[in-house]
């Protein structure tokens, strides 16, 4: 059973393009959540999806910054027009959700540069 | 609403000595308490979990205790190691089966 896969792990972007970053959830997960971590930092909530919903998108900001996870293919976290402040590193993580499925399994991280 | 608070920010122990990170949280109908550990730039990875209706659980060199009627659960990490180097976040599941993350705590093991 893969664990859960994001790419690209790295991705550099100038200042006013779009960065689209991946992930595909753990084998019979159908929860994702995304994270945003700058160094030394915490984790920070954006939002979690299930299949084709947005459940929760509190700690996403309202402009620029998008999430979808389609009913086939993997979730996508996509921010237009990316400046400077967007540099830190991505993580998502999935659930089964299942009755004590509550535990999130995170992929190994997209760092993304904005220059 | 919920939070979750995390103490210490920074820990330094000696090898061998034990080490012990604390949480408290807010929303009483918690019942889900895991701790991660972040190695530097890799991902946060589950070490151990509790739930509501237990007071303990051990593995190994890891412990984790939880008191619900404090609302305040902690990791104890004995005989510390240099690979126990690392960042250590709690969460707890709060409403809409969501993790309520703690700010981290950086562990420095001492050789």
């Amino acid at each position: 059973n893969a664990g859960v896969m994001q790419n690209p792990r790295h991705l550099v972007r100038r200042r006013g393009q779009e960065a689209r970053l991946r992930c595909s959830p753990m084998k019979g997960h159908s929860h994702v959540y995304w994270y945003r971590q700058l160094p030394e930092e915490g984790l920070k909530f954006m939002v979690y999806l299930q299949k084709e919903n947005i459940i929760d998108e509190s700690g996403m900001p309202k402009e620029r910054f998008s999430a979808e996870f389609p009913k086939e293919g993997p979730s996508i976290l996509r921010i237009q027009q990316v400046v400077r402040g967007d540099s830190a590193a991505y993580f998502c993580a999935s659930s089964p959700r299942t009755s004590g499925g509550e535990t999130q399994y995170f992929g190994p991280g997209t760092r993304l540069l904005v220059l | 609403g919920e939070n979750v608070e995390q103490h210490p920010s920074t820990l330094s122990v000696q090898e061998g000595d034990s080490a012990v990170i604390k949480c408290t949280y807010s929303d009483s109908a918690s019942n889900y308490f895991p701790w991660y550990k972040q190695e530097l730039g890799k991902r946060p990875q589950l070490i151990i979990d509790i739930r509501s209706n237990v007071g303990e659980k051990k593995d190994q060199r890891i412990a984790v205790t939880l008191n619900k009627t404090a609302k305040h659960f902690s990791l104890h990490i004995t005989e510390t190691q240099p690979e126990d180097s690392a960042v250590y976040f709690c969460a707890a599941l709060g409403s809409n089966y969501q993790l309520i993350w703690g700010a981290g705590t950086k562990l420095i093991i001492k050789p």
